[in-house]
């Protein structure tokens, strides 16, 4: 069974540009999730969907982050201006309907904001 | 609030060594689900062991082993006789009825050979 996949691996972007990840979960996983991890920290959830719509939305800086996912299945998350403290792990992971199936993790995302 | 408490920071042993790693949570939910992940060094969070807030039989599954008290809200957990290959970062999570997982700040463990 293939993992939860993500893109790219690494980015490097200087502060105020751009950026976007994508993730493609696990086939049949409903559930689909973004956590941010900073160095030296735990993961922390911007954004969970259940499907294609959104269950939890509370941390996410929604003045520069957004995201969504198509179809119930890959998710993109975007960064739109970037700052200095977005440097951290975007981790992706997924997991079926029900708070005891743990989360699949994808290897993430290392973003680098100079 | 922090939901989920790793005091330990850092743990170093030598190869064969016991380790065990503390948590502390905090939840008003009657039912709810405890995790342990590793991170190594490739980045890449692997599920350990998962409990459920109804069964506080403690279980052992291979050198892995945890200590479930909802008294003290506690779920230790044991890595016996460690290995170089156990060296990682080990994180603590809670999953209440909303399904997402709130970490604690991990506890970075080397085993040296």
């Amino acid at each position: 069974e293939a993992g939860v996949a993500q893109s790219p691996r690494y980015k490097i972007i200087e502060k105020r540009q751009s950026v976007a990840f994508w993730c493609n979960p696990i086939s049949g996983h409903a559930t689909l999730y973004w956590y941010q991890q900073i160095l030296g920290q735990g993961p922390k959830l911007l954004i969970q969907f259940q499907n294609n719509g959104v269950v939890d939305d509370s941390q996410l800086p929604k003045d520069r982050f957004s995201a969504e996912r198509l179809k119930g299945v890959d998710s993109t998350l975007k960064i739109q201006p970037a700052k200095l403290e977005d440097s951290a792990v975007y981790l992706c992971a997924s997991s079926l309907d029900d708070a005891a199936n743990e989360h699949f993790f994808g290897p993430g995302t290392r973003l680098t904001v100079l | 609030a922090q939901k989920v408490t790793q005091a330990q920071t850092e743990i170093s042993v030598v190869e064969k060594e016991d380790v065990t790693l503390d948590c502390v949570y905090e939840t008003r939910d009657t039912t709810y689900y405890l995790f342990w992940y590793k991170q190594p060094p490739s980045g890449e969070l692997v599920f350990l062991i998962r409990r459920n807030s109804f069964d506080e039989q403690n279980e052992i599954s291979g050198r892995y082993s945890w200590n479930f008290q909802k008294s003290t809200s506690s779920f230790n957990f044991t890595i016996t006789a460690s290995q170089v290959v156990d060296s990682a970062v080990y994180f603590c999570a809670l999953s209440e009825n909303d399904y997402k997982l709130s970490f604690g700040a991990g506890t970075t463990v080397t085993v040296r050979a």
